[in-house]
């Protein structure tokens, strides 16, 4: 079974700073992986696939990089709307676990 | 426009049963993967069980298998999840989530309802 490890847990920063989350694989998942951005009372929103494909409607800020056990999230430059809790989820093989999340708050 | 109902959450006892439906619209049903995803309060999102188009194919988390059966109704468009001797950790919001292919070998989840709360408390 894979598991998905995520650092920071929480990430402090200000609008217009870049952030950066990380995603690890127990072991290789290839390019199956996503990210997610979760905002308080909604629910989960896709924003890459396949490891570093935007889905659509995703602002260019954001993008993704990384295979095998290694990934990252970057968002160049934050917005005050992307302050949020990011999710990374394989879809490699089954079960199917979510990482257990990196919260981008305001400094 | 994609639409995700689900339906039949509540309180129950542990031991006890649920049945979780799930009424979609909006997109060809039997064209998708479909899956259960539950998330408790505070904690992040955990995957539960998907089920192939053709209801073929279906599998579980390690913890539900044995426990839980997923199923589907093409012909109604609908998703299930039976849930039985249910357990206090089971506790959360149940989301109905729509798999896309996007053509490189993957599905992802990239729709979700608005879910439905299991509660397991005596």
């Amino acid at each position: 079974e894979i598991v998905l490890t995520q650092s920071p847990a929480t990430l402090s920063l200000s609008p217009g700073e870049s952030a950066t989350l990380s995603c690890r694989a127990s072991q290789s998942v290839g390019s199956s992986l996503a990210w997610y951005q979760q905002k308080p009372g909604q629910t989960p929103r896709l924003l890459i696939y396949d490891a570093s494909n935007r889905a659509t409607g995703v602002p260019a800020r954001f993008s993704g990089s990384g295979s095998g056990t290694d990934f990252t999230l970057t968002i160049s430059s934050l917005e005050p709307e992307d302050f949020a809790v990011y999710y990374c989820h394989q879809r490699s093989q089954w079960p199917l676990p979510f990482g257990p999340g990196t919260k981008v708050d305001f400094k | 426009e994609v639409q995700l109902v689900e339906s039949g959450g509540g309180l129950v006892q542990p031991g006890g049963s649920l049945r979780l439906s799930c009424a979609a619209s909006g997109f060809t049903f039997n064209n998708y993967w479909m899956t259960w995803v539950r998330q408790a309060p505070g904690k992040g999102p955990e995957w539960v069980a998907n089920v192939k188009q053709d209801g073929s194919a279906k599998y579980y988390l390690d913890s539900v298998k044995d426990r839980f059966i997923i199923s589907r109704d093409n012909a109604q468009s609908s998703l299930f999840l039976q849930m039985n001797s249910l357990r206090a950790e089971d506790t959360g919001r149940y989301y109905c989530v729509r798999d896309t292919y996007f053509g490189s070998g993957s599905y992802y989840a990239d729709h979700w309802g608005q879910g439905t709360l299991v509660t397991v408390s005596s």
